[in-house]
């Protein structure tokens, strides 16, 4: 069974601080995605990593995937209030079985 | 890009009645659509897959009578939640997978069972 799970589960830092957030899975996968999540709202999509090695960048935040170790680590830059909200990462199993297994979910909060 | 739309956004039923929800993909065909449900600050899980033209399948734990799938088309799929109770009361968000898009998420419905 596929287990995800994201650290911390809460994060309060400052503004213009920088952090990461970390995402670990128990199966082979090289399909990994980045999602926000504001208060009583659905998914937004942040980030699609494909390979291993994948570094994007949007904004402040910057993913990336090591498919070897089973890690992806999604890191803020300078924070802003902005950002505050749940962050997930999901897992992608093989190919013919495709479906999304969440991680844990971190709360982010930025403090003025 | 590809747009989901889930309908409604927010129910309140009574206790034993019925609520359907509805999740379309408004510029894609869906292959697979995927109902989770969330709640209060969880993360989500997923309830069920359903293919269009097939039986859902049903992740475990999950009660298949009473949460109805229907995937009639390929742009529209239905998850009814029988005789709901307030334990029922959640988050359920749809999601639809499509050859070119990966995984798009619908907006999300707020079920509260009084």
């Amino acid at each position: 069974e596929l287990k995800v799970e994201q650290n911390p589960l809460f994060l309060s830092m400052q503004e213009g601080k920088n952090y990461t957030i970390y995402c670990n899975y128990s199966t082979t996968s090289d399909r990994l995605y980045w999602y926000r999540q504001d208060p009583g709202k659905s998914l937004e999509s942040l980030f699609v990593l494909l390979s291993n090695g994948a570094v994007k960048q949007e904004g402040r935040l910057m993913a990336s995937l090591d498919t070897k170790a089973r890690l992806s680590t999604l890191h803020i830059t300078a924070a802003v209030h902005d950002l505050s909200a749940t962050y997930f990462c999901a897992v992608d199993l093989s190919f013919g079985n495709e479906k999304l297994t969440f991680g844990t979910g971190t709360r982010l909060t930025i403090i003025p | 890009g590809a747009v989901v739309s889930q309908h409604p956004s927010w129910v309140i039923c009574k206790s034993g009645t019925s609520v359907k929800i509805e999740c379309r993909s408004l510029d894609f065909q869906a292959t697979t659509m995927f109902w989770y449900r969330q709640f209060p600050k969880q993360s989500l899980m997923l309830m069920a897959t359903s293919n269009e033209g097939s039986k859902a399948t049903y992740e475990q734990g999950v009660e298949k009578d009473k949460f109805l799938i229907n995937h009639a088309s390929l742009t529209l799929s239905t998850l009814t939640v029988t005789s709901a109770h307030p334990e029922d009361s959640s988050f359920y968000i749809c999601s639809a997978r499509g050859a070119r898009w990966g995984y798009t998420f619908g907006s999300g419905t707020r079920l509260t069972v009084v």
